[in-house]
């Protein structure tokens, strides 16, 4: 069965510090996986992508994701985070016609 | 491009009564999904259409239905409600690659 986990349920990381949020896969061939930010009150906003090629994928507002099979992990990265970075992050992984998640890791980022 | 919308955003109904929730995907694509969030589950798949049809359905009681019409709206009915279908509820639409989906501001729905 395809999975994702996601191992922290809080990150803190400082202002200006880089900044890394985990996710792990469990799935039968290759993975389709995702990284997605939720705000307060708001729905999901997509950050980047793994379908094939090259393992580090670069998304939106400079965050990055290093697909790595040996480990079977699609750890999200950022070299320096923002306060505005603070939010709900989910990894998931495509099943056919649906997006499975991972349980979600709060990421504070403080000033 | 406007993106996925949701209507309404938030609602409040007693145990027993029954709810309509809409989504209007982006312009183009055919494909909607409904996802249930909540602070216990998570994120979970609730059913996907496609041109009208229902192609995969996710492990909800049959108290949870939708439809898909021919501009691609989609609705989700929840009947006979109860205090655990508290949620938010989120619409998804996807590309035509099917590679992406991009999701609206969800509904909350409160049940008391």
């Amino acid at each position: 069965a395809q999975s994702v986990a996601q191992p922290e349920d809080q990150v803190n990381v400082a202002e200006g510090n880089p900044l890394t949020v985990k996710c792990t896969y469990s799935v039968s061939g290759n993975p389709y996986l995702f990284w997605y930010v939720q705000y307060p009150n708001r729905g999901l906003q997509f950050l980047l992508k793994y379908i094939t090629g090259d393992n580090l994928v670069k998304g939106s507002y400079g965050f990055e994701a290093e697909f790595n099979k040996s480990q079977t992990s699609f750890h999200l990265k950022k070299p320096s985070a923002l306060v505005s970075d603070s939010a709900l992050y989910f990894c998931a992984v495509q099943r056919g016609n649906k997006l499975v998640f991972g349980a979600g890791t709060i990421l504070r980022v403080k000033s | 491009k406007a993106g996925v919308t949701q209507t309404p955003r938030y609602l409040i109904k007693t145990r027993g009564q029954q709810v309509t929730l809409s989504c209007s995907p982006i312009s183009g694509h055919r494909s909607v999904s409904w996802y249930q969030q909540t602070p216990g589950q998570g994120l979970q798949f609730l059913f996907e259409y496609f041109s009208e049809t229902q192609r995969n359905k996710g492990n909800f009681p049959g108290r949870f239905s939708g439809r898909q019409f021919s501009n691609s709206r989609s609705e989700m009915n929840v009947s006979t409600l109860e205090l655990g279908d508290s949620a938010l509820y989120l619409c998804a639409s996807s590309s035509p690659s099917y590679n992406e989906q991009f999701f609206g501001p969800g509904t909350r729905l409160t049940v008391l």
